[in-house]
């Protein structure tokens, strides 16, 4: 089955700078790659996904690309504020075409310093 | 998010009984899981359902059971075949045919004494 492996999983950044959180996975056959973001206390939240179609797509400050070659893929969130501290998830799937389950990675917990 | 729901949010029971988590979801969709969250292991799959009265294995099964009767529902018990059942259990839903987007529930923390 699917493995995805993210790193790091821990990550402290000052207010204002960048925060890059990488994955890997290792069914070639997954076409599709959601970040979930889940702050204290909260449900998991969607933030952005991209398709093995694409190589990178953004949302204002959030941005994922993708490497089929390599496997792996990578959330980058820029001008970081302390409403970004939060657990944050990468996932990978076969999408609608085969099996829709997600694999999940461990987490990033991400701490914005003030 | 508010459309799909957990209860009870905390629950205890004492080890060797069985217990059922509800999951409820107004969203008209199609599938339905469940994961267990532990701390530094990330989010893993129970069981899912992708039509009613089907369900399938995911990563972790052994311990819990489900079914799916009703669109709307796919409770989860918790048996006293789990050796370490104490977690917090999410539920998720999605419209599958549309979007691989995952809605998930609040989230029900079980501590087993």
């Amino acid at each position: 089955g699917e493995n995805v492996e993210q790193h790091p999983s821990t990550l402290s950044v000052q207010e204002g700078d960048s925060a890059v959180i990488k994955c890997t996975y290792s069914d070639s056959a997954s076409n599709y790659f959601p970040w979930y973001k889940q702050e204290l206390g909260k449900r998991p939240q969607l933030i952005i996904d991209i398709r093995s179609n694409v190589g990178e797509k953004k949302d204002q400050r959030i941005a994922v690309t993708l490497n089929k070659t390599a496997k792996h893929f990578s959330l980058h969130i820029t001008e970081t504020q302390p409403e970004d501290s939060a657990v944050y998830f990468c996932a990978a799937s076969k999408g609608v075409e085969g099996n829709e389950k997600l694999t999940f990675g461990t987490g990033t917990r991400l701490t914005i310093i003030p | 998010d508010g459309g799909i729901t957990q209860s009870p949010k905390y629950l205890f029971r004492k080890e060797g009984q069985n217990v059922t988590l509800s999951c409820e979801q107004n969203l008209n969709h199609d599938a339905m899981y469940w994961y267990r969250q532990d701390p530094g292991q990330g989010l893993r799959l129970i069981y899912y359902s992708q039509i009613v009265n089907d369900f399938q294995k995911g990563d972790i099964a052994e311990g819990y059971s489900v079914s799916r009767e009703k669109k709307e529902s796919f409770p989860l018990t918790v048996t006293s075949a789990q050796k370490n059942p104490t977690a917090f259990y999410l539920c998720a839903s999605s419209p599958t045919r549309v979007s691989n987007e995952q809605f998930f529930g609040p989230g029900t923390r079980l501590t087993v004494l």
